[in-house]
């Protein structure tokens, strides 16, 4: 079965760092990109960016281009989002999810979230 | 670059169709024919119900459908029934290898 498996919810303050994870199973990781997306609650769904873990290939939207940083660890299966300074307007819902092969725009597994909470 | 427009609601009666539209411009939806639709219940993930426009994965009923003219994309959802009622959002190809979303449409069935 693909999986999927998020890090668990944060609270951090303003100005702090954070890294959150997600562990692909069930598929060759290397084989997929992997995308980050973040949901603002009562919101819409916005791509923060894809790393494809074969090379570590990366792509930014232009929004969020210097404002996080995506990285894998292809020996653990883990791709992770992470800031150096966060902000209140970072908190939000994100997602991971899975690219389907040789696809373009379809992701067809999800990880179960992360709330990130960023709150003085 | 903006997001992509959908209506923040639509609703229909049990048995009913609806149509939910996406609308982009010619660098998104109008330039590819790489549209998706992602069904979202309150509290649960995303998951895929259309992609390619019109193609449904394994397990998705026929009842979900996809369609595209120009920079518009639409999901049609015929029968419906009360499990249908969730949170839809579109997304498609931007260039790049990153996608853009629609701001979602919240789903009511009556």
């Amino acid at each position: 079965e693909v999986l999927l498996v998020q890090s668990g919810g944060e609270v951090k303050k303003p100005g702090e760092s954070l890294k959150i994870s997600c562990k692909g199973s069930g598929y060759t990781f290397s084989g997929y990109w992997v995308a980050w997306v973040r949901q603002v609650p009562g919101k819409g769904l916005e791509s923060l960016g894809i790393i494809y873990p074969g090379d570590s290939d990366t792509r930014y939207s232009p929004s969020f281009r210097g404002q996080v940083t995506i990285s894998v660890d292809k020996s653990t299966n883990t791709a992770y989002l992470q800031w150096t300074k966060l902000k209140a307007s970072d908190t939000a819902i994100y997602y991971c999810a899975r690219r389907g092969y040789e696809k373009l725009a379809v992701l067809d597994r999800w990880g179960q979230g992360t709330q990130v909470t960023v709150s003085s | 670059q903006s997001a992509l427009t959908q209506p923040r609601s639509a609703s229909g009666s049990l048995g009913q169709s609806v149509t939910i539209s996406c609308t982009g411009t010619d660098d998104d939806i109008g330039g590819y024919d790489y549209v998706s639709w992602y069904q979202q219940y309150p509290g649960k993930a995303p998951q895929l119900i259309i992609y390619d426009i019109n193609k449904r994965p394994s397990g998705v009923p026929a009842r979900f459908s996809g369609s595209k003219s120009g920079t518009t994309a639409s999901l049609t959802v015929s029968g419906l029934q009360a499990d249908d009622e969730a949170a839809y959002f579109c997304s498609s190809y931007a260039g790049s290898q990153i996608e853009r979303f629609g701001g979602g449409t919240k789903l009511t069935v009556l």
